[in-house]
């Protein structure tokens, strides 16, 4: 069974600690994606990667960094948290180069910044 | 501009009746493919089904149909029967060729089916 899985379901932190936001993916994808998705804006790409160590940014990168040092896990990083980084975060993952490979999803995380 | 356009933001339907999402595309890459997905309360992504520019005839996936317009750049979800499973928010996504590994998502619409 395909699995792409996330660290956490509900994470909360407060504001300017650094949060890791972790995700895994069994499938041997060469693509990674991290999205964030709010209430009426669907979903926003923030960075993807479709290589290990190889990173390209998305439409909201700002504010976040990547890092992917193995093929399997993709990490998130937000420097120092803010409230307006209070969203539900997106996990993805898929094969390379045909428009017919669809992307699996982890369960999400939903991050809460006080 | 917005490459995906879900125009209806809430949707009610009968339980056992069929209903239809909307979804319309902007894009110049002749070779691209088009997916929906459904995302229940627990959060987690579903894909549905999938439709290729290329593709002759229209997806179907048990209860669920695309119907492809190319010329309208319009690639509608019919739920058959629906059920009160099925009540959740769906996504229209298209991955471009020319853009590689990136999809683009709609804003999504809110399905409730009503017993």
């Amino acid at each position: 069974d395909v699995k792409v899985t996330q660290s956490s379901r509900y994470l909360v932190k407060r504001t300017g600690e650094k949060v890791f936001l972790e995700c895994v993916q069994d499938m041997d994808h060469e693509n990674m994606f991290w999205y964030r998705q709010d209430p009426g804006l669907g979903l926003r790409l923030i960075y993807f990667s479709y290589d290990v160590k190889m990173k390209e940014k998305g439409d909201i990168p700002e504010g976040y960094s990547v890092s992917r040092e193995k093929k399997e896990r993709f990490s998130l990083i937000l420097e120092s948290a803010s409230t307006n980084q209070t969203s539900m975060y997106l996990c993805a993952s898929s094969h390379r180069d045909s428009p017919e490979d669809e992307q699996f999803f982890g369960p999400g995380t939903r991050l809460t910044v006080l | 501009a917005q490459k995906i356009t879900q125009t209806q933001p809430g949707m009610f339907v009968q339980e056992k009746e069929a209903v239809t999402l909307d979804c319309t595309y902007d894009t110049s890459d002749p070779s691209y493919g088009l997916f929906w997905y459904k995302q229940p309360s627990s959060g987690e992504m579903i894909f549905l089904i999938y439709q290729g520019s290329y593709d002759q005839q229209n997806a179907t996936e048990g209860r669920y149909s695309l119907n492809f317009q190319k010329a309208r750049k319009s690639a509608n979800l019919v739920i058959s029967a629906s059920q009160l499973g099925d009540s959740a928010m769906y996504f229209c996504a298209m991955r471009e060729r020319n853009y590689g590994q990136n999809f683009v998502f709609g804003p999504g619409t809110r399905l409730s089916v009503l017993p």
